[in-house]
């Protein structure tokens, strides 16, 4: 089973500030086969990025995805107010398909 | 639209059985593969079980397999799972996820999620 460790629990910022989410796996992702979700309290969660650098549909572009490998890094370049959620990165390349534990973002 | 909404989550004994739906509209059901997503309160996500389009291939984690069936009617465009000797540990929100789509090829990253199924496990 692929672990995926999260980075940092919680990261407290201000909006317009950057902020810099990171995943990393116990072994290689294939074909790089790694996703983002957003959750907000109370809701499902919603896709941000899939193949590690895929925006999903109607996602905007101060969201993106790179990495490769074993390190996966989720970018938000200026964080909105509707930003501040929990993100988690899920891996498709291997199974059983695993979940990161989450990483808070909130208001500093 | 696509639109994902679970049905059937209640409070169960230890032991117990339950079944939970989720109808899906706005795509075509029939060709594509569905998973089922667990949530716990407060915790992560948690992949639960998996179904290929026509219904003949699943796939299940080790934490429910003997235990969960996932099942869908494509005439009725809904995803079943029918969760037997539930735990006080299966308590979460059951979410049923759509699986996205990318060069062609299905893949298991979740482009749509249902709002979620309470299922709790408590004597």
């Amino acid at each position: 089973e692929i672990v995926l460790t999260q980075s940092p629990g919680t990261l407290s910022l201000s909006p317009g500030e950057r902020a810099t989410l990171s995943c990393r796996a116990s072994q290689s992702i294939s074909n790089n086969f790694l996703a983002w979700y957003q959750q907000k309290p109370g809701q499902a969660p919603s896709l941000i990025i899939y193949g590690a650098s895929s925006r999903a549909t109607g996602i905007p572009d101060r969201f993106s995805g790179s990495g490769s490998g074993t390190e996966f890094t989720l970018t938000i370049s200026r964080l909105e107010p509707e930003d501040f959620a929990v993100y988690y990165c899920q891996q498709y390349g291997g199974s059983p398909k695993t979940f990161g534990r989450g990483t808070k973002v909130e208001i500093k | 639209e696509v639109q994902l909404v679970e049905s059937g989550g209640d409070l169960v004994q230890p032991g117990g059985s339950l079944r939970i739906s989720c109808a899906a509209s706005g795509f075509t059901f029939s060709s594509n593969p569905m998973s089922w997503v667990r949530q716990a309160p407060g915790k992560g996500l948690e992949w639960v079980s998996e179904i290929s389009g026509p219904g003949k291939d699943t796939n299940y984690a080790d934490s429910v397999r003997g235990r969960f069936t996932i099942s869908r009617d494509n005439s009725k465009n809904t995803l079943y799972l029918q969760m037997d000797s539930l735990r006080v540990e299966d308590t979460a929100v059951y979410y049923c996820a759509k699986w996205g789509r990318d060069y062609g090829a299905w893949r298991t990253y979740f482009d749509y999620w249902g709002q979620g199924a309470l299922v709790t496990v408590s004597s």
